[in-house]
């Protein structure tokens, strides 16, 4: 019973290819994000969304856009990949928004863009 | 500008060493600050902190708050290779704003 889970875990593909990675959490929470983990292993949020509504949008480029048919999916899709892209995309959720700050994430899915 | 640095940035000790990692965040809008453990996948939950000079403990790990220094401590005694991780701090800001997360202290704990 994983809490968030995502898929795929691992993604290998070529440049300028399309891809998307699903994130699905069954905890009730109201909010969940994407956060980009790089070779670093710096985390830096993404995209937030909350009861379906996006709240919180870095300056992500907008090859990436977050879909969510609804509160317990946030998809991310993104389009015409670069080797830049490559990294550990996490999803992540938590109860209210700005309420206790601590997130749920997912395992992680490791994208690779050859 | 970063907003929440960690230091060191990477440290190795031995077994039975006893660690200290630091987080210094910005004032403006604070709320709380978390420290997560992440291994080889997900990061998980250590504490939470709010309050200035109260020390929160779970076992050999134990971490406080100093809001007039924009500063938290993360201590860890006895270590064991078990405790070799990547410890990321975050602070959470006020408003619909996520979790700013530094770039972690890569911990190494040799036997």
């Amino acid at each position: 019973d994983t809490a968030v889970s995502q898929t795929p875990k691992y993604l290998v593909t070529q440049m300028g290819n399309d891809k998307s990675i699903k994130c699905e959490q069954n905890l009730g929470h109201d909010t969940m994000y994407w956060y980009k983990q790089d070779s670093k292993k710096f985390l830096k949020i993404m995209f937030s969304y909350n009861n379906k509504e996006l709240i919180i949008n870095e300056t992500v480029p907008n090859r990436f856009s977050p879909k969510s048919p609804d509160k317990a999916h946030l998809n991310l899709h993104i389009n015409s990949l670069e080797l830049g892209d490559s990294a550990v995309y996490f999803c992540a959720s938590s109860p209210i928004a700005g309420n206790t700050g601590e997130l749920f994430f997912g395992e992680g899915s490791r994208l690779t863009v050859l | 500008e970063d907003k929440v640095v960690q230091s060191p940035l990477s440290l190795v000790v031995h077994e039975g060493d006893t660690v200290t990692l630091n987080c210094s965040y910005e004032v403006t809008n604070f709320r709380s600050l978390l420290w997560y453990k992440q291994e080889k996948k997900a990061p998980t939950f250590l504490f939470m902190l709010t309050s200035s000079g109260i020390e929160k403990k779970s076992g050999r790990l134990s971490s406080i708050l100093d809001r007039k220094e924009l500063s938290s401590i993360l201590n860890i005694t006895a270590t064991q290779t078990g405790d070799s991780a990547i410890y990321l701090c975050a602070v959470l800001y006020s408003g619909n704003t996520p979790l700013v997360f530094g770039k972690g202290t890569r911990l190494s704990v040799i036997a």
